[in-house]
């Protein structure tokens, strides 16, 4: 059963540590993204990645978050140092290319206090 | 980039009721996703539907491409299609923008 995994599920942490994101895409998907999730901005698209080079991480606010994918099996985002407006649903996804059908882990639920 | 417009916000059913959810786009797509999340936050593939109608069980949809827009059929509702519908497009090699999502609520 092919499916984007993603760890941890949930991830409580206190403001200022590290908070690291892990994403297995599914085998043999070239493109991997990551979204946010909040009530008030929606879902919005912070990195991705095609062939394991970054293609586009405007989304993301660089100086406390990186992404990298160090090999085709892993996937992680990175927060450094973490902060209470960063609590959110964090999704990554995979797919065949970015303009083929994408599919969704179970996304990381972070609050940070 | 591309603007993605879903209508209704927000939509509350009686059981075994039909309903019918749009998503506009501001551009062309060649790639559209219509997405159901479930109240545990999970995103559920529904369709993959860059053009064309199909069909899945009780729930189909159309887009035509040549108009920017897809449409989302629920026929028959039931408590668990409940929920937040999203539908998502992008063009070339840029990836999904969402849009805001139809928030359906089906009552018993």
């Amino acid at each position: 059963d092919a499916r984007v995994t993603q760890t941890p599920r949930h991830k409580v942490t206190e403001m200022g540590q590290e908070v690291t994101m892990r994403c297995q895409p599914i085998l043999g998907h070239n493109t991997v993204f990551w979204y946010r999730q909040t009530m008030m901005q929606g879902l919005e698209l912070l990195a991705y990645f095609r062939n394991r080079a970054p293609l586009d991480d405007s989304g993301m606010p660089k100086d406390r978050f990186s992404a990298e994918m160090p090999d085709a099996t892993l996937a992680t985002l990175k927060i450094q140092p973490s902060e209470p407006r960063d609590s959110a649903v964090y999704f990554c996804a995979s797919g065949w290319e970015s303009n083929t059908e994408a599919f969704f882990g179970q996304g990381t639920r972070l609050t940070v206090v | 980039g591309i603007q993605v417009e879903q209508s209704p916000p927000d939509l509350i059913l009686q059981e075994g009721a039909n309903s019918t959810l749009r998503c506009n786009f501001s551009d062309s797509v060649n790639n559209l996703q219509w997405f159901h999340q479930n109240p545990w936050g999970q995103l559920i593939n529904l369709f993959y539907i860059p053009s064309g109608t199909k069909q899945n069980g009780r729930l189909s949809a159309t887009t035509v491409a040549t108009e920017r827009y897809s449409l989302l059929y629920i026929s028959s509702s039931q408590t668990t299609d409940s929920g937040v519908y999203f539908c998502a497009g992008n063009s070339g090699n840029t990836p999904l923008v969402f849009g805001k999502g139809t928030r359906l609520s089906v009552i018993a």
